[in-house]
C-alpha cells in the first residue's frame, strides 16, 4: 500500500519570498512522484514528475523538487512566488502510470 | 499529446435523476482509466478503476450500483451517477492510464462539477 504526508495543510507566503511544499511518502515498491496543482474550480494540472535519473527535477512555472530516497520525501520548491502561484497544490504517488494515491494538499497563499 | 477530455465540465441536476459523465482519452489508447472523487477543500479519492471490456473495479465503500463505470472502447469511459442525491454533488475527476507506459503517468481530465438540487 502506498501513502502520501503533506506535512503543512496551509502555507501563507508573501510576494517574491521563496517557498517549500513538504512532502513523504511511504510505499513498498518503487513508485512515481508528482506534483499537481489545482486552482479554484479547476481539474489537476501536472507541475512535474519523478520517474527515475536525476533526483533534481524541474517543472513548469519554476517550480522544482528534490527526490530524496533514503528520507523518501519529494519537497516541492520555488525561489520567488507570484501571486498567480496561490492555488492548492498535491503531492501524489503513482506505480508504473497506475492509480494514484494523493497527499491530503497543501493550500499556497501568496500575499502581496 | 495526452490529452483527456471530461464532459460535462458543469452539470446541474434535479434530486432523483441519473448523470452521466464521460472521460475520453483523445489521441491515445487507454485500457484503464480511472475515477476520482473530490469533496470540497479535501483531496482526490479513488473510487474505482475502469478496464476496457470487463467490469469495474470498485474501492471500498463505493457503491456500484449508485456509480456505474462502461468502459466500452479504448478511448471511452462513463460514469453515471444513478438516483443522484445532494450528497453525491461533488467534483469528480477522471485519469487514463495509456496502453504504452513508457510516459510513467496517468493523465487526467479537467474534472465534472456535478450539483444536485
Amino acid at each position: 500500500a502506498q501513502s502520501v504526508t503533506q506535512l503543512d495543510s496551509q502555507v501563507p507566503v508573501f510576494e517574491e519570498a521563496p517557498v517549500e511544499l513538504r512532502c513523504n511518502y511511504s510505499s513498498s515498491v518503487s513508485v512515481y512522484l508528482f506534483w499537481y496543482v489545482q486552482y479554484p474550480n479547476q481539474g489537476l494540472q501536472l507541475l512535474l514528475k519523478y520517474l527515475s535519473g536525476s533526483t533534481l527535477v524541474k517543472g513548469i512555472n519554476g517550480f522544482e523538487a528534490e527526490f530524496n530516497k533514503s528520507q523518501t520525501s519529494f519537497h516541492l520548491r520555488k525561489p520567488s512566488v507570484h501571486i498567480s502561484d496561490t492555488a492548492e497544490y498535491f503531492c501524489a504517488v503513482s506505480k508504473d502510470a497506475g492509480k494514484s494515491t494523493f497527499g491530503d494538499g497543501t493550500t499556497l497563499t501568496v500575499k502581496p | 499529446g495526452a490529452v483527456v477530455s471530461q464532459h460535462p465540465s458543469r452539470v446541474i441536476c434535479k434530486s432523483g435523476t441519473s448523470v452521466k459523465i464521460e472521460c475520453r482519452s483523445l489521441d491515445f489508447q487507454a485500457t484503464t482509466m480511472f475515477w476520482y472523487r473530490q469533496f470540497p477543500k479535501k483531496s482526490l479519492m479513488l473510487m474505482a478503476t475502469s478496464n476496457e471490456g470487463s467490469k469495474a473495479t470498485y474501492e471500498q465503500g463505493v457503491e456500484k450500483d449508485k456509480f456505474l463505470i462502461n468502459h466500452a472502447s479504448l478511448t471511452l469511459s462513463t460514469l453515471t451517477v444513478t438516483s443522484a442525491h445532494p450528497e453525491d454533488s461533488s467534483f469528480y475527476i477522471c485519469s487514463a492510464r495509456p496502453v504504452d507506459r513508457g510516459l510513467g503517468e496517468a493523465f487526467f481530465g479537467q474534472g465534472t462539477r456535478l450539483t444536485v438540487v
